[in-house]
């Protein structure tokens, strides 16, 4: 079956680093997105993992272990901006996405 | 700017209606998806398509129809066997295969009336 697991809600402080785990299970593995949701909005893309390893973009960074059929998304220097959902998502296939429930940030001065 | 419009912004709908949720884009993308997202679950996929004249039906096409008559547009309709419809409509489109992600447009809100 299909299984994208995050957490469901995480607390942070300005200026802190946070790191938001999502482990997977699923038929097929063509890579795994991270989108950033804010409340009402729509999903905008943070990053994208096929290989194993670590990817930076500024203050962001995704984690991929695919042996381990996990990831993880690193928000370093944490802005109040930054409170939003997190989506997890895998891509099966050529095209299809499998989101994760997403994990609601919510960064406090 | 390039990018994915979803018109209305809210739309109620009356018991027993079909209502046509709108998604145009710009981008050139071959690719086009419907997603419903409800409070506290993640966005599940009701119908995508990958070409003009053709479309797939994703995991909760039930009580959904769609056409794909043009690239840029991408209909929705809400039919009356869809028993539980409030929820927040989001499409997206993608160039297609690959490590391209896939964009979205700001979403529509049904309600029930």
């Amino acid at each position: 079956g299909q299984n994208i697991d995050q957490p469901t809600e995480m607390t942070a402080t300005e200026g802190a680093i946070v790191q938001i785990n999502c482990t997977y299970q699923t038929s097929g593995f063509n890579g795994l997105f991270w989108y950033q949701q804010h409340a009402g909005e729509a999903p905008t893309f943070l990053s994208y993992n096929v290989l194993d390893g670590l990817e930076e973009k500024g203050r962001f960074s995704s984690f991929l272990s695919r042996s381990k059929g996990y990831s993880y998304l690193l928000l370093k220097e944490l802005q109040m901006k930054d409170s939003a959902s997190y989506l997890c998502a895998v891509r099966e296939g050529t095209d299809k996405l499998i989101f994760g429930t997403g994990t609601r940030l919510q960064v406090f001065p | 700017d390039g990018g994915i419009t979803q018109s209305p912004k809210y739309l109620f709908r009356k018991e027993g209606q079909n209502v046509t949720l709108s998604c145009e884009q710009n981008l050139n993308h071959d690719a086009m998806y419907w997603y419903r997202q409800d409070p506290g679950q993640g966005l599940r996929l009701i119908y995508y398509s990958q070409i003009v004249n053709d479309f797939q039906k994703g995991d909760i096409a039930e009580g959904y129809s769609v056409s794909r008559e043009k690239k840029e547009s991408f209909p929705l309709t809400v039919t009356s066997a869809q028993k539980n419809p409030t929820a927040f409509y989001l499409c997206a489109s993608s160039k297609g295969q690959g490590t391209r992600p896939q964009h979205f447009g700001d979403g529509t809100r049904l309600s029930i009336l």
